[in-house]
């Protein structure tokens, strides 16, 4: 089983709209990193979130850490195409930042 | 530029062949990880190396193997004890104890018929 789970798994909305995608962990993590991946290519470190409440934007792309560390949640506002792709949560379980566990990843498709 | 490269793009090979997938990087990062990608799965690591000529088993390691003879280089081999070896891989690397800030390559595709 996944040890981060994502929701949705894809989710199409129309140019100019908000949209959140939520990533679940069953323990407590040391910390919670956001990456994106446009089809087919490798993956681009968006960022990290490390204390619980925290909350960090890049350009229209939010995400938070509640304060349990156990869920972030991603939202983008007034969406473009240039944010389509899949957007993967990693993890951080060991405290060591020696490797990334990651989310099953959510498939975004903006529609013009 | 410096980056990370990885080829080929596609790779076709007969089921019961070893493949070889190269990732070379020149960004003079210490650790290097590979990953699997299979559709609703997100990326599964396979191994990482933190240091020359050492490397470390990750979540699906069997049927795999790697090698880090030179910083630079970390190839990966898919043997044939590799039950379901279809899948995009993705080659990545980092400063030592930043994983969070991995660089990735473009993938390798490889279909096993």
């Amino acid at each position: 089983s996944q040890e981060l789970e994502q929701s949705p798994q894809s989710l199409i909305v129309q140019e100019g709209k908000n949209l959140t995608i939520n990533c679940t962990s069953s323990k407590t993590l040391y910390g919670l990193y956001w990456y994106k991946q446009k089809y087919g290519e490798g993956l681009i470190f968006l960022m990290m979130l490390q204390k619980g409440g925290e909350e960090k934007s890049h350009e229209k792309i939010t995400a938070k850490l509640d304060e349990k560390k156990q869920q972030s949640s991603l939202h983008i506002t007034a969406s473009q195409p240039s944010h389509a792709g899949i957007y993967l949560c990693g993890a951080d379980k060991t405290g060591g930042y020696q490797k990334v566990t990651f989310g099953t990843g959510t498939k975004l498709q903006v529609i013009p | 530029d410096g980056g990370i490269t990885q080829s080929p793009k596609y790779l076709f090979r007969k089921e019961g062949q070893n493949v070889t997938l190269s990732c070379e990087q020149n960004l003079n990062h210490d650790a290097m990880y590979w990953y699997r990608q299979d559709p609703g799965q997100g990326l599964r690591l396979i191994y990482y190396s933190q240091i020359v000529n050492d490397f470390q088993k990750g979540d699906i390691a069997e049927g795999y193997s790697v090698s880090r003879e030179k910083k630079e280089s970390f190839p990966l081999t898919v043997t044939s004890a590799q039950k379901n070896p279809t899948a995009f891989y993705l080659c990545a690397s980092s400063i030592i104890g930043s994983a969070y800030e991995q660089y990735f390559g473009p993938g390798t595709r490889l279909t096993v018929t």
